[in-house]
């Protein structure tokens, strides 16, 4: 596609619900990162993928949270047993290199846990 | 700890005028530094890159300095227009794991 597509848009789930977002970045790009956005505060790393390994996953808060990219494409972020606290905007972005630069972001999913 | 600072107060500017947003840090030394747009429900968009040993970007009408003495990046948009209301975020890249480390951004308004 053409750019970085996220679905669902917006998900309200209830407490301790298990959810998954997930993630189209742009066809040929190898990183893809997943961050969450708070309103009024900058996005915060969540994980990082190189192809298909997680190269850095220490902005994952708990181990209710887990990402995955079996293909090297396409993402999916689980979190199980979700809380109050996980509501937020989950922002994927891809770039073609490395080095962090340039990165493409989707339009992100509004999580909202009641 | 490490720390990223943009102002948190919104800047507001007159059409036609150039609009100086700052980007603080501490307790770091970036590879590289880069600025993006975010507008309201949307991802942010990037602008420019700047790497440590490059004092100045230019990109039409925006430009960004690097100042790694002051820890310090500006980053100006010239005769701004209303279009370039939004939030403007700068990140710092890790040198060791290329990770970046976000300010909460600073929202711009031009008024016409």
């Amino acid at each position: 596609g053409a750019g970085v597509s996220q679905t669902p848009s917006n998900k309200v789930t209830e407490k301790g619900k298990y959810v998954e977002l997930r993630c189209d970045p742009i066809s040929g790009h190898t990183a893809l990162y997943w961050y969450r956005q708070s309103l009024g505060q900058g996005p915060e790393f969540l994980i990082y993928f190189q192809g298909t390994g997680a190269a850095d996953d220490s902005g994952l808060p708990n181990d209710r949270f887990f990402a995955v990219r079996p293909e090297g494409s396409v993402s999916t972020l689980k979190i199980q047993r979700t809380e109050r606290g996980d509501s937020a905007v989950y922002l994927c972005a891809s770039s073609a290199g490395r080095e962090g630069v340039e990165q493409f972001f989707g339009p992100g999913t509004r999580l909202t846990v009641l | 700890s490490q720390k990223i600072e943009q102002n948190s107060e919104a800047l507001n500017i007159q059409e036609g005028k150039t609009a100086t947003l700052t980007c603080n840090y501490t307790n770091y030394s970036p590879a590289y530094l880069q600025w993006y747009r975010q507008d309201p429900g949307r991802g942010p968009v990037f602008l420019l890159l700047i790497r440590e040993n490059e004092k100045e970007k230019r990109k039409e009408r925006l430009k960004v300095t690097f100042d790694t003495t002051l820890k310090q990046s500006l980053f100006h948009i010239t005769a701004s227009q209303p279009a370039d209301s939004a939030t403007y975020l700068c990140a710092l890249v890790k040198v060791s794991n290329y990770q970046l480390i976000w300010g909460a951004g600073t929202k711009l308004i031009i008024k016409p």
